[in-house]
């Protein structure tokens, strides 16, 4: 079945970009009928949407992080990615990548383990 | 801020059935469509356990059932079991905040 993992730094410096990277196992991205998207959970908080992509390079982004947000696909690879500029202590939280589906099931089935982003000096 | 709002903890005796709410509270994001609920035990992956309000997934227990009244989506919990302790989760695509989840609700089994 489709799996999908995390990757990048734990800690970034404020002011700082983070770049976080999802690698796709068990299935192909470029197959279509999904969105890839990221979730983030701050600390003893919910889950908040940060933003999806097609394998088309179609984004959907949440409006409070548009201005500083850029998701993008790379199919050869087979994985998506984020970019989260002008960080401050607010981005900190676990990142998670997960699948929604763009018919039928149109939820989020498949997700990653997470990633800890801590944004500190 | 969330749009959707669940109580911040349930809790239930082995064997009972809980419900947990999951209310729009945000009048500014658009309809809300597709409900869905996810279980998440810390440290591991979130589990989507409902969609559509009450579809469950294949290979989701029968213990788990979900509906909505208004503009409140419940997810049911009967027979409560130990390995239900988790947080909980609902989501909702609206229509122009797309996608957007609950505060999370805490399940003890006593």
């Amino acid at each position: 079945q489709v799996q999908l993992q995390e990757s990048g730094p734990g800690l970034v410096e404020p002011s700082q970009t983070l770049s976080l990277t999802c690698t796709v196992s068990g299935g192909s991205i470029s197959s279509g009928g999904y969105y890839w998207s990221w979730v983030r959970r701050h600390p003893g908080k919910g889950l908040e949407w940060v933003g999806y992509i097609y394998y088309t390079g179609t984004t959907y982004y949440n409006p409070s992080l548009k201005r500083r947000l850029t998701i993008s696909v790379d199919t050869s690879k087979n994985h998506f990615s984020l970019n989260l500029t002008s960080l401050t202590a607010a981005d900190t939280a676990v990142y998670y990548c997960a699948r929604v589906g763009a018919s039928g099931m149109i939820t989020f089935d498949v997700w990653g383990q997470g990633t800890m982003v801590t944004v500190s000096s | 801020q969330s749009a959707l709002t669940q109580p911040a903890s349930v809790s239930g005796s082995p064997g009972q059935s809980i419900t947990v709410s999951c209310t729009e509270t945000s009048s500014d994001v658009g309809d809300y469509n597709y409900v869905s609920w996810y279980q998440h035990h810390p440290g591991k992956t979130p589990k989507l356990i409902i969609y559509d309000v009450s579809h469950r997934p294949s290979g989701v227990s029968n213990r788990f059932s979900g509906s909505q009244s208004g503009n409140t989506a419940s997810l049911t919990i009967s027979g409560l079991q130990a390995e239900d302790e988790a947080d909980y989760y609902c989501s909702s695509y609206t229509t122009i905040s797309l996608w957007v989840f609950g505060t999370g609700t805490k399940v003890t089994v006593l």
